[in-house]
């Protein structure tokens, strides 16, 4: 069982909005600002999409946002596309064991 | 270029060990943090050892005390060590440059690691 939750899937139609919700505690998500999102194509390494809660990395799309309200981090993808369907992880730092980061189980986006 | 080339892996029995290899290019492995991350199949990511650019360590509960991370940094290159590996460790690896706390911005190709009799 992951230490962050996750939907397990989430689905939009082409341009809709989602937002994918990542639920941890005080220790982790609520504690500190180190929540990091990830996509993932299958075979592929994950893709940094989202760090610190709400930064873009340089050439990431800005129909990436994040943000975070107490122990629960949120992923909004607007504008949706096919190639947006994928499976999208969080993380984040944890005072906590194993004092350093946790994942969360990852949810499965779906394009209809 | 920054580039992350895995090496290692494969099938081993239980109880057995493997070394894996990430040679880097394009920056200094020492100058940052430097993360395993493995992924069960069908399953989500897992982080499971870091190095510090000081050289401290740390490890997911469920490798510690049979997983070592280390680093020789006259070839640039990231290692974990593993030990007593159990049919549960069966999962791609990956490593990571990490540059700020679980924030990843160059991935390794994988490395697939097959624990079973």
């Amino acid at each position: 069982q992951s230490a962050l939750t996750q939907p397990a899937s989430v689905s939009g139609s082409p341009g809709q909005s989602i937002a994918i919700s990542c639920t941890g505690t005080s220790s982790d998500v609520g504690g500190d600002n180190h929540v990091s999102w990830y996509q993932q194509h299958p075979g592929k390494a994950p893709k940094l999409i989202i760090y610190d809660v709400s930064n873009r990395p340089s050439g990431v799309s800005s129909r990436f946002s994040g943000s975070k309200f107490g122990n629960t981090a949120s992923l909004t993808i607007s504008g949706l596309q096919a190639e947006d369907e994928a499976d999208y992880h969080c993380s984040s730092f944890t005072t906590s064991s194993p004092l350093y980061v946790v994942f969360g189980g990852g949810t499965k986006l779906t394009v209809l | 270029e920054v580039q992350l080339v895995q090496s290692g892996g494969g099938l081993v029995q239980p109880g057995g060990s493997l070394r894996l290899s990430c040679a880097a290019s394009g920056f200094t492995v020492s100058d940052t943090f430097m993360s395993w991350v493995r992924q069960a199949p069908g399953k989500g990511l897992e982080w499971v050892s870091v190095i510090y650019n000081s050289g401290s360590t740390h490890y997911a509960d469920s490798v510690k005390g049979r997983f070592t991370i280390s680093r020789d940094n006259s070839k640039n290159t990231l290692y974990l060590q593993m030990n007593s590996l159990r049919t549960e460790d069966t999962a791609v690896f990956f490593c990571a440059r990490d540059f700020s706390y679980g924030a990843v911005d160059y991935w390794g190709q994988g490395t697939l690691v097959t624990v079973s009799s």
